[in-house]
């Protein structure tokens, strides 16, 4: 079971560029969680997807940013036209059940995306 | 507001020593509660679950205190090592909610 894998581990865009970070869960785990973590400060949800739905979406910001989980392959977070304040590292959760559905679930985190803006 | 508060200021302690981190919270209803460990570079992982309705966990030389009236948590390593060195994070999902929530952590070091 290799875990949670994001890749890529370290990405640099230039301002106005796309960035594309993906996710795959760990083996039998249908929940996908994104969340950004800025230095100094703490890890902030993002947005919480299950297989072709987005549950919870409070977290993004309203402009550049997506996220999506298809039926097929990896979760994508998206952030298009990138600016120097997107930079930070972005990390991805699994679990394999609904937060709080059976009052006990742990997430289990990937290594994380580092997004540098230039 | 919704708050979790973590001791900002590292933690320094010696080995042998046992190291207890703080995490308080207000305006939330937790179902439970979580600690997870952080390496530099590093994605978090999970240490210990304690529900609402407990008040203590313990895994090996962890343990973990919840006190609803008070609104924290406590932390506990017992024969700290230096390798128990890094950021713990206390996290909580609140009742009715689906996502975790997360404090911004307390560095530990253990030194020789």
């Amino acid at each position: 079971n290799a875990g949670v894998m994001q890749n890529p581990r370290h990405l640099v865009r230039r301002r106005g560029q796309e960035a594309r970070l993906r996710c795959s869960p760990m083996k039998g785990h249908s929940h996908v969680y994104w969340y950004r973590q800025l230095p100094e400060e703490g890890l902030k949800f993002m947005v919480y997807l299950q297989k072709e739905n987005i549950i919870d979406e409070s977290g993004m910001p309203k402009e550049r940013f997506s996220a999506e989980f298809p039926k097929e392959g990896p979760s994508i977070l998206r952030i298009q036209q990138v600016v120097r304040g997107d930079s930070a590292a972005y990390f991805c959760a699994s679990s394999p059940l609904r937060q709080g559905a059976d009052g006990a679930n742990v997430l289990t985190f990937g290594a994380g995306s580092r997004l540098t803006v230039l | 507001s919704q708050k979790i508060e973590q001791n900002s200021e590292a933690l320094n302690i010696q080995e042998g020593k046992t190291a207890t981190l703080t995490c308080n919270y207000t305006n939330y209803s937790p179902a439970y509660l979580q600690w997870y460990r952080q390496d530099p570079g590093r994605g978090p992982v999970f240490l210990l679950l304690i529900r609402e309705n407990e008040k203590e966990k313990r895994k090996e030389r962890l343990k973990v205190t919840f006190d609803t009236t008070l609104k924290q948590s406590l932390f506990h390593i017992t024969a700290s090592q230096p390798a128990d060195s890094a950021t713990y994070l206390c996290a909580l999902l609140n009742s009715g909610y689906s996502t975790l929530t997360f404090g911004k952590g307390t560095m530990l070091l253990v030194s020789p």
